[in-house]
C-alpha cells in the first residue's frame, strides 16, 4: 500500500463548476499537507500548504485536511480553462526533508 | 526571484552513457532537493542537501547515481551508465531554512535514454 492514495482521474468539468480533488494517506504523523499544480510537461507549482488539521483559502483555491479521517481535500471555485492541469498531493513527516507525493489527479475543464 | 532553474530541459542519450544535469535554486534557499518522476506518477525523492552537504540519500538512488552541491549553490546530478530504465523526469527544488514542506520546483529536466 502506498502511502499517500490519490484518484488518477481524469476529470472533467464545465467551466464554472467546483472542483474537488482528495487524498487518503496512512501515515497518521504526516504533519504538513501541500497541493502542487502541474502543467504538462512542466515542473509542479505549489498551490498552498496546510500545517495540521483545518481548513485554508487562496481565492479560488480551499484546502482541507482531516487528520482523523486521514483524508485531504482541494476544492477549485469557479473553475476555469487555465486549471486544466495535474494536481498533486504531498504530504510531510516532522523533522523530515522529503516529501510524499500522490499520482496526481489530471483534470480538465471543459470551457 | 528568477525560480528554480535546470538544464538542459531534454535530453536524449544512448543506454550507457553519462548524463549530467544542473540545476540552480533559489539564491536564498539553503536547501535542495532531486527528485524523479516517471509517467503518470508523482515525484520520488531522491537526495537532499543543506548548503554544500549532502544529507540525505533514497533507496532509489542507486551507486550509478551521484549528486554534488560545491559550495551550497547550484547541484549536478550524474547519471553513469544511464540504462533505459532512467528514462523519467528529473525534478530539482529548493527550500528555505527549516520550511522543508515549502519546496519550489524548477522546470525539470526529461531524460530519454535510447
Amino acid at each position: 500500500q502506498k502511502e499517500v492514495e490519490q484518484d488518477p482521474g481524469p476529470l472533467s468539468v464545465p467551466e464554472g463548476a467546483i472542483v474537488s480533488l482528495n487524498c487518503t494517506y496512512s501515515n497518521s504523523a504526516f504533519q504538513y499537507f501541500m497541493w502542487y499544480r502541474q502543467y504538462s510537461r512542466k515542473g509542479p507549482e505549489l498551490l498552498m500548504y496546510t500545517y495540521s488539521s483545518g481548513n485554508k483559502e487562496d481565492g479560488r483555491f480551499t484546502a482541507q485536511v482531516d487528520k482523523s479521517s486521514k483524508y485531504i481535500s482541494l476544492f477549485i471555485r469557479d473553475s476555469q480553462p487555465s486549471d486544466s492541469a495535474t494536481y498533486l498531493c504531498a504530504m510531510s513527516l516532522p523533522g523530515a526533508n522529503n516529501l510524499f507525493f500522490g499520482t496526481g489527479t489530471r483534470l480538465t475543464v471543459i470551457p | 526571484d528568477t525560480g528554480v532553474s535546470q538544464n538542459p530541459r531534454h535530453k536524449i542519450t544512448k543506454r550507457g552513457q553519462n548524463v549530467t544535469f544542473r540545476c540552480d535554486p533559489i539564491s536564498e534557499h539553503n536547501r535542495l532537493y532531486w527528485y524523479r518522476q516517471t509517467l503518470g506518477q508523482g515525484p520520488e525523492f531522491l537526495t537532499y542537501f543543506q548548503n554544500e552537504a549532502q544529507l540525505e540519500k533514497s533507496r532509489l538512488l542507486s551507486d550509478r547515481f551521484s549528486a554534488e552541491r560545491p559550495k551550497g549553490s547550484f547541484s549536478t546530478l550524474e547519471i553513469q551508465r544511464t540504462e533505459q530504465g532512467d528514462s523519467a523526469m528529473y525534478l530539482c527544488a529548493s527550500s528555505r531554512g527549516a520550511a522543508s514542506y515549502e519546496q519550489y520546483f524548477g522546470p525539470g529536466t526529461r531524460l530519454t535514454v535510447t
